[in-house]
């Protein structure tokens, strides 16, 4: 049973358009909240994070949504650009440990 | 870049084998992380270490031992390679905690046959 879940394989966007890309979690204990964007071939790198005491953070193109009582989570990028193509993981954690979504494969279209 | 690599970086290997992949870091990171990607699955973590000696199951832990001799180096072990095992294994370090963003090394391709 999956407690993060990216219910979107993939996505693609127009170059210049808003990316949204979606995160559901089911444990209540999760109080930190990250995003990782993965080129092929390559480790992932940590892009964006969030507190659970927060619902918004912000980084240049970047803007991470929290609704807790959704348990829900996205992530923002505007405007999107050909270099965002790339598979993005959404990943909570509570203590020492981190639990990955499945992951949802961006393509920004020229 | 942080500095973490992994070694070997491919394998080919025949099931029932031993296997051993290293992680290196030099960030004197306390914690570290081995974790296999899937397709369908994501990221999943199979063991992580909080400190020298000290180790801890993840979520696909079955088949899997570690070792943290050093603060640079963890190691992970198949003792006896399955097919289920083939997989591109993944190396992250952490200064904190998990809580906060992790390095991750370039990973190693492992097909078990």
């Amino acid at each position: 049973d999956q407690q993060v879940k990216q219910n979107s394989p993939s996505l693609s966007v127009q170059e210049g358009r808003i990316s949204i890309l979606n995160c559901d979690y089911t444990n209540s204990m999760f109080d930190y909240f990250l995003w990782y964007k993965k080129y092929p071939a390559e480790g992932p790198t940590f892009l964006i994070s969030i507190s659970s005491i927060k619902d918004k953070n912000e980084d240049g193109r970047f803007t991470v949504f929290l609704n807790k009582s959704a348990k829900h989570l996205s992530l923002h990028i505007v405007p999107s650009q050909p270099g965002d193509s790339a598979v993005y993981f959404c990943a909570a954690s509570a203590g020492d440990k981190v639990i990955f979504g499945p992951g949802t494969s961006l393509s920004v279209i020229p | 870049d942080a500095g973490i690599t992994q070694s070997p970086r491919h394998k080919v290997t025949e099931t029932g084998t031993p296997v051993t992949l290293r992680c290196h870091q030099t960030e004197n990171h306390r914690y570290m992380y081995w974790y296999r990607q899937d397709p369908g699955h994501g990221l999943r973590l199979i063991h992580y270490s909080y400190g020298v000696k000290d180790t801890d199951k993840g979520e696909v832990s079955d088949g899997y031992s570690v070792s943290r001799s050093k603060t640079e180096d963890f190691l992970l072990t198949l003792e006896s390679a399955t097919s289920s095992q083939t997989s591109v294994y993944f190396c992250a370090i952490s200064a904190v905690s998990g809580s906060y963003e992790q390095y991750f090394g370039p990973g190693t391709r492992l097909t078990v046959t």
